[in-house]
């Protein structure tokens, strides 16, 4: 079974650029959590995903924001760019919310912005 | 809100002993789940290993064993025979598991260093 699967891997954008990243859970899987790492403020919850609603957000701005489509499939855009936001982008995938489920992640993406 | 403490930034052992990683946190809450991620350099995060709460009995995986003290909120790791492998952060988390939310807090992480 294919794991989780995000997309693109790196990614170099400028100040007030917008991005948007796309994570593809492990079939099967409905739920899709967002993490960003930094290395001065760890790992954050950013947003959770499940059947095409958002389920519980982060303590994030505006700017970020996310959506899932009915394949479970689902995407993160980060609008007008901030240095701060360079940042490892994680997305993990779960059968469903519950919290015994395992959540399994993928290999992220690296978004440096210049 | 939940914390999670990792107070150890980087740990070193020697092949083939073993280590123990720290972990503490703080909630309210009295049934929640934690966790142990392993993140080596490739970045993708695996599960090593996971706690409920409400189970007394400490959770095993293989060379894996956590130390699990509910009343001082900590969960230790501890790794035995290690190997070149085991070199990665570890991550320590929490869930809660009120409601159906999946999110999950994470302590700050260990580097573990694995010599010959």
């Amino acid at each position: 079974k294919a794991g989780v699967t995000q997309t693109p891997r790196y990614l170099i954008k400028t100040r007030g650029q917008q991005v948007t990243l796309s994570c593809s859970p492990i079939s099967g899987h409905r739920s899709v959590s967002w993490y960003q790492q930094t290395p001065g403020q760890g790992l954050q919850f950013l947003f959770e995903y499940f059947s095409e609603t958002q389920r519980n957000k982060g303590n994030f701005p505006g700017r970020f924001s996310g959506r899932q489509f009915s394949n479970s499939r689902s995407e993160m855009n980060v609008s007008t760019l901030e240095l701060g936001d360079s940042a490892l982008y994680l997305c993990a995938s779960s059968m469903d919310p519950g919290p015994y489920n395992e959540q399994f992640f993928g290999p992220g993406t690296r978004l440096t912005v210049l | 809100a939940q914390t999670v403490t990792q107070s150890q930034p980087e740990m070193s052992v020697q092949e083939a002993e073993t280590v123990t990683l720290s972990c503490t946190y703080d909630t309210s809450e009295s049934d929640y789940y934690l966790f142990w991620y392993k993140q080596p350099p490739s970045r993708q995060m695996i599960l090593v290993i996971r706690q409920e709460a409400y189970k007394q009995q400490n959770a095993t995986e293989n060379r894996f064993s956590v130390n699990f003290q509910k009343a001082a909120k900590s969960f230790s790791l501890k790794i035995s025979d290690s190997q070149l492998g085991d070199a990665a952060m570890y991550f320590c988390a929490y869930r809660s598991s009120s409601g159906t939310a999946s999110k999950l807090t994470f302590g700050t992480g260990t580097r573990l260093q694995v010599t010959l």
